[in-house]
């Protein structure tokens, strides 16, 4: 079966500080990787996602980069955080087969730049 | 592109009321459509999902949504919610390679 692992699942950081958040999965190959931000009464907002290694689309322009580094593997980061970046970040995958369009969520990363 | 529309924020409901969560999406054409629910302190989860054929797709825990055409819309139903049905509830819809999501409804079920 498929896992999807999330760390850290919480973390503190100051402003300014560089950000690095890592999302594996498991059991599966070549899969569509996503990063989210979900925020109270915003719903989920798609950040980035990677249809195999090294590609990357970005959704919102904003102070957050992701790499692929791995087929399974999807890295959430930044230089220089901003106290907006606070939230809480899903990462999220789905199988490409016909009819498999759902996703597959994470525990999520819960980050306070304080 | 697509965008989805959830507009019950908050919703407080006693035990054995019926549910019905609105959801509507911004253009038609064929749609994937889906709902998510997030529980107290656990991964989101898919709920149900309509790809085509029976626009009345039946979930998991008892709840259903229908998909209606002609109004962009799909709904999520339960006749009765019971207090472990307290949740988070997202509606996506499918656009190319990505789910775009609503701003999701907080569902409070007191006994």
């Amino acid at each position: 079966s498929q896992t999807i692992h999330q760390w850290p699942a919480t973390l503190v950081q100051p402003v300014g500080s560089p950000l690095s958040l890592e999302c594996t999965v498991e059991g599966t190959s070549n899969p569509n990787l996503y990063w989210y931000r979900q925020a109270a009464g915003r719903g989920l907002q798609l950040l980035f996602y990677s249809v195999g290694i090294g590609q990357i689309s970005s959704e919102v322009p904003q102070n957050l980069s992701a790499s692929r580094p791995q087929d399974r593997q999807f890295i959430l980061s930044s230089k220089k955080l901003l106290l907006s970046d606070s939230g809480f970040y899903l990462c999220a995958w789905r199988r490409l087969l016909t009819g498999e369009d759902e996703q597959y969520f994470g525990p999520g990363t819960r980050l306070t730049v304080t | 592109a697509q965008s989805v529309s959830q507009h019950n924020h908050h919703v407080i409901l006693s035990e054995a009321a019926s549910l019905e969560l609105g959801c509507n999406y911004s253009y038609g054409g064929t749609v994937n459509l889906f709902w998510y629910v997030q529980y107290p302190g656990q991964h989101l989860q898919l709920l149900l999902k309509y790809f085509s054929g029976d626009p009345l797709v039946k979930g998991i825990k008892g709840f259903e949504a229908e998909f209606i055409k002609s109004k962009f819309s799909f709904n999520l139903r339960k006749p009765s919610v019971q207090w472990s049905d307290t949740a988070e509830y997202f509606c996506a819809v499918k656009d190319t390679d990505k789910l775009i999501f609503g701003t999701g409804t907080r569902l409070q079920v007191f006994p």
